[in-house]
């Protein structure tokens, strides 16, 4: 059974910085899905990737599958990304139907 | 436009009143799955579901059930809730049995809370 940790577990920046989020699964996957999370609580999917890198506007996601571990990166951080950010990926190796086990998630504060 | 939703969004119930949270969601998918969300503990699965009256326990399926009478609903009962149960929670659901490997698609949440 996978297990994922993420760090840091809350991160405050200032407008603009380049934030950086990572993510260490135990067991090797098919899939790493990176997910949002804002203060009224609905959760959207920002990436799903299996190799190499997506980005999507200013969010970028890697993900290395030889160390386990995946980074979600925000350039020109504005406070509208202040929000939580969850790591997840399957629980079974090879992504069986018993579906995802998720990260506790890093809590993204931007100040202006 | 592709959603899930779930109904209510906030609940406050008293101790062993039976309730029932409703998912539902438009994109024709085989996978659902239920997840309740607890501060320092992250998102957990309750029940899952691979298609019609297919269900199976998650890691935290305790003073639960569900059920999948149609490919679209897979309604969360609560038969005696517990203040223990006080949590937020999520439905999901996804295109394809093997679930980690297609995109999840999540509802907006409902916070409930028993006194």
């Amino acid at each position: 059974k996978n297990e994922v940790e993420q760090s840091p577990q809350n991160l405050t920046a200032q407008e603009g910085e380049f934030i950086t989020i990572n993510c260490s699964y135990s067991v090797g996957i098919s899939a790493l899905h990176w997910l949002q999370q804002h203060p009224g609580g609905g959760i959207v999917s920002l990436f799903m990737l299996s190799s190499g890198k997506k980005k999507h506007g200013r969010l970028i996601a890697t993900i290395n599958i030889q160390e386990k571990h995946s980074s979600l990166h925000i350039t020109a951080s504005h406070p509208r990304d202040s929000a939580v950010y969850i790591c997840a990926v399957p629980l079974s190796p090879g992504g069986g139907a018993d579906g995802l086990t998720f990260g506790k998630g890093t809590h993204l504060i931007i100040q202006p | 436009e592709a959603q899930v939703t779930q109904n209510p969004r906030y609940l406050i119930t008293v101790t062993g009143k039976k309730l029932t949270v409703t998912c539902s969601q438009n994109m024709n998918h085989e996978y659902m799955s239920w997840y309740r969300q607890d501060p320092g503990l992250g998102l957990r699965q309750i029940y899952y579901s691979m298609n019609v009256e297919v269900t199976d326990k998650g890691d935290v399926p305790e003073g639960y059930k569900v059920s999948r009478k149609e490919k679209r609903n897979f309604p969360l009962i609560l038969e005696s809730p517990s203040p223990n149960q006080t949590s937020l929670y999520f439905c999901a659901s996804s295109l394809f049995i093997s679930a980690g490997n297609t995109e999840a698609f999540f509802g907006q949440g409902t916070r409930l809370t028993v006194v």
